[in-house]
């Protein structure tokens, strides 16, 4: 199976501040890497695929970059509604693999 | 508007069975590739299966194969899991989730671009 490694588990941060978080594929997924927002309580939401592709009516300030075994997916100025757990996760194959998780507060 | 409703949660005893129900709209449901992910209090997500569009072919994670089965009715836009042998680590909210395929050439890779918002299981004695 492909292990999917996030980076950091967790981060405060505050309203406005930029941030990156980090996902490495334990061997090459191509660009086959998708990011998902989780809310207690909500469905998840699909931000990004493909590695790089915004997910219609996900806001511009979300990005992600990267191929082969790194990944980023960056928030340029956090937004209140952007607090939540995100989670990486690989489809070059089965069994389809997330990591583990970036949980992020408010500061 | 697209719309993946879950049904089918409830408290089970370990050893029993349950089957979820996902209830499809707003879509061509044969057009789409469907799965089941779960989420464990506490844990993170966890893929468990995908099925076909005309549900001919079916994979799973090894933590459920032979003791879940996932199935659709593309007629009623409806998709299922059989949860069978169930297991105290089970106890999850399990999602419904349409599969997004963004490179056709490439076979099943994708993107989980829907998700319903959940029903709950909890095996317990």
């Amino acid at each position: 199976d492909i292990q999917m490694t996030q980076s950091p588990s967790s981060l405060s941060a505050s309203v406005g501040d930029g941030l990156t978080i980090t996902c490495r594929a334990s061997e090459n997924i191509n660009i086959y890497l998708n990011w998902y927002q989780v809310k207690p309580g909500k469905a998840p939401k699909l931000l990004i695929y493909g590695a790089s592709t915004l997910q219609s009516g996900v806001p511009s300030r979300f990005s992600g970059s990267g191929s082969a075994r790194d990944f980023t997916l960056t928030i340029s100025s956090l937004q209140p509604d952007d607090f939540a757990t995100y989670y990486c996760q690989q489809s070059y194959n089965t069994p389809y693999t997330f990591g583990q998780g970036t949980n992020l507060e408010i500061k | 508007e697209v719309q993946v409703v879950e049904s089918g949660g409830g408290l089970v005893q370990p050893g029993g069975s349950l089957r979820l129900s996902c209830a499809a709209s707003g879509f061509t449901f044969s057009n789409y590739i469907m799965s089941w992910v779960r989420q464990a209090p506490g844990k993170g997500l966890e893929w468990l299966s995908y099925i076909s569009y005309s549900g001919s072919t079916t994979y799973y994670a090894e933590s459920v194969k032979g003791r879940f089965i996932i199935s659709r009715d593309n007629a009623e836009s409806s998709l299922s899991l059989q949860l069978d042998n169930l297991r105290d680590d089970d106890t999850a909210v399990y999602y419904c989730v349409r599969v997004f395929i963004y490179n056709p050439a490439s076979g099943v890779k994708g993107a989980f671009d829907f998700w319903g918002q959940g029903t709950t299981v909890i095996v317990s004695s």
